[in-house]
């Protein structure tokens, strides 16, 4: 069974500039999670999916960032315009109805802001 | 986070036990955990406990719970190279976020 599968792996870009990263989520999994993780930090959620529907998304700066899971499959995180202070890995993670207190995370993406 | 303590770093020689410990402040977490997180890699589910057990055992790892000190601990048995990563706890109420601590970086001494 394939893991949960994220791009870019690693993204550069200056301050101001947009970017996007996407989330695949392990197949049949209806929650998914997209979690910040800043050096040395432990990850912090920034928004949960359960299917199409954003349960909880208290913790996105809603200013800047923005997220879409259109059909309840794959999802999308922006930033836009991006800050020095992005820079971090942005994690996802995904859970299924029959075990949902199992989260899987995927490898993450590493952003620089520059 | 706040919510949860780890020591930031542990030394282990190859072939000991590793202890690592965990403090939690929220008394009604239903779920806690621990993941293994490698250099440049995500996070990889170890194990976990429900609240109402005491013990789990997986292999080389025991999980202890003491809910009356809100104490969580990860006992590694014969350590190994690839043991080397950082290690969070951390804790939920089912599907819900995860609160996670700023995990302890595990060092295997030769």
């Amino acid at each position: 069974e394939a893991g949960v599968v994220q791009s870019p792996r690693y993204k550069i870009i200056e301050k101001k500039q947009p970017v996007a990263f996407w989330c695949n989520p392990i197949s049949g999994h209806n929650t998914l999670y997209w979690y910040l993780q800043n050096l040395g930090q432990g990850p912090e959620l920034l928004i949960r999916y359960e299917n199409e529907e954003a349960v909880d998304d208290s913790q996105l700066p809603k200013d800047r960032f923005s997220a879409e899971r259109l059909k309840g499959v794959d999802s999308t995180l922006k930033i836009q315009p991006a800050e020095l202070g992005d820079s971090a890995v942005y994690l996802c993670a995904s859970s299924s109805r029959t075990r949902p207190y199992e989260q899987y995370f995927g490898p993450g993406t590493r952003l620089t802001v520059t | 986070g706040e919510d949860v303590e780890q020591s930031l770093f542990l030394s282990v020689r190859e072939g000991d036990s590793s202890v690592i410990n965990c403090t939690y402040t929220d008394s009604s977490s239903t779920y806690l955990y621990w993941y293994k997180q490698e250099p440049g890699a995500g996070l990889q589910l170890l194990t976990y406990i429900f609240s109402n057990m005491d013990m789990k055992q997986d292999q080389r790892l025991t999980v202890l719970l003491n809910k009356k000190d809100k104490h969580l601990s990860l006992r590694i048995a014969d350590t190994q190279t690839g043991d080397s990563a950082i290690y969070f706890c951390a804790y939920n109420f089912g599907n819900e976020k995860l609160t996670f601590g700023t995990g302890t970086r595990l060092t295997i001494i030769p």
